[in-house]
């Protein structure tokens, strides 16, 4: 089992739509974890990263981890053209390897005007 | 200020020959990283430089990759001999290095295709 482990898609939805992004991870001593947003042709940039478990907000984006379920989620309300790209989950390694991303395969995300 | 570049953006090459991947970090950041990012794999880690320690390699597919990061600034990922299957797009990072949250900034990254 990957270590973490995201639902390719492609996911397309109406302009002002809500959207769902989801990762699984396969340890619970995982506890930093981070969406990343691509667009094509670039690099990624971080969005948005959560420790543990619980929500976080900024703006349109609330992250949320439940360690129960060993689920990691994405939530943009009011989904806006400029939104699409590729979404990447991604956990941060734990002790003396902190430094390291382990990443999934993203969600490709269309929102149509 | 100016973000992580990389060059060359595309680099297309035959089987069997070696390239060269540059990175130049954000300035003052004294961790750099490489990932290869594939159709297949998604993106994998592959090397991390942090100031004058010894280097995580632990990410390299195989021995025919090798990377060094001169003066703490400058790094250059060298692929020898390279086959069809490393035809991928390859990113650079750096960070400021700190323990605990430590954003990682990416480039655009190069795209290498081999024929």
């Amino acid at each position: 089992q990957k270590e973490v482990e995201q639902d390719p898609g492609p996911l397309s939805v109406p302009e002002g739509a809500i959207v769902s992004l989801n990762c699984t991870y396969s340890n619970s001593a995982f506890q930093y974890f981070m969406w990343y947003r691509q667009y094509s042709r670039k690099g990624p940039e971080l969005l948005m990263y959560t420790y543990s478990s619980g929500n976080k907000e900024d703006g349109r984006f609330t992250a949320q981890v439940d360690k129960s379920s060993k689920y990691i989620s994405l939530f943009i309300r009011d989904s806006q053209p400029s939104d699409s790209a590729t979404y990447l989950c991604a956990k941060r390694g734990s002790g003396g390897s902190n430094y390291k991303l382990t990443f999934g395969k993203g969600t490709l995300l269309t929102v149509n005007p | 200020g100016a973000g992580v570049s990389q060059s060359p953006s595309n680099k297309v090459t035959e089987k069997g020959k070696d390239v060269e991947l540059r990175c130049d970090p954000i300035s003052g950041h004294t961790a750099l990283y490489w990932y290869r990012q594939s159709l297949g794999q998604g993106l994998e880690f592959l090397i991390y430089f942090q100031g004058n320690s010894a280097p995580d390699k632990s990410g390299l597919p195989s021995d025919r990759f090798s990377a060094e990061r001169t003066g703490g600034s400058v790094s250059t990922l060298t692929i020898q001999r390279t086959q069809q299957e490393d035809s991928a797009v390859y990113l650079c990072a750096s960070s400021l290095g700190l323990v605990g949250a430590d954003t990682q900034y990416f480039g655009p990254g190069t795209r290498l295709t081999v024929l």
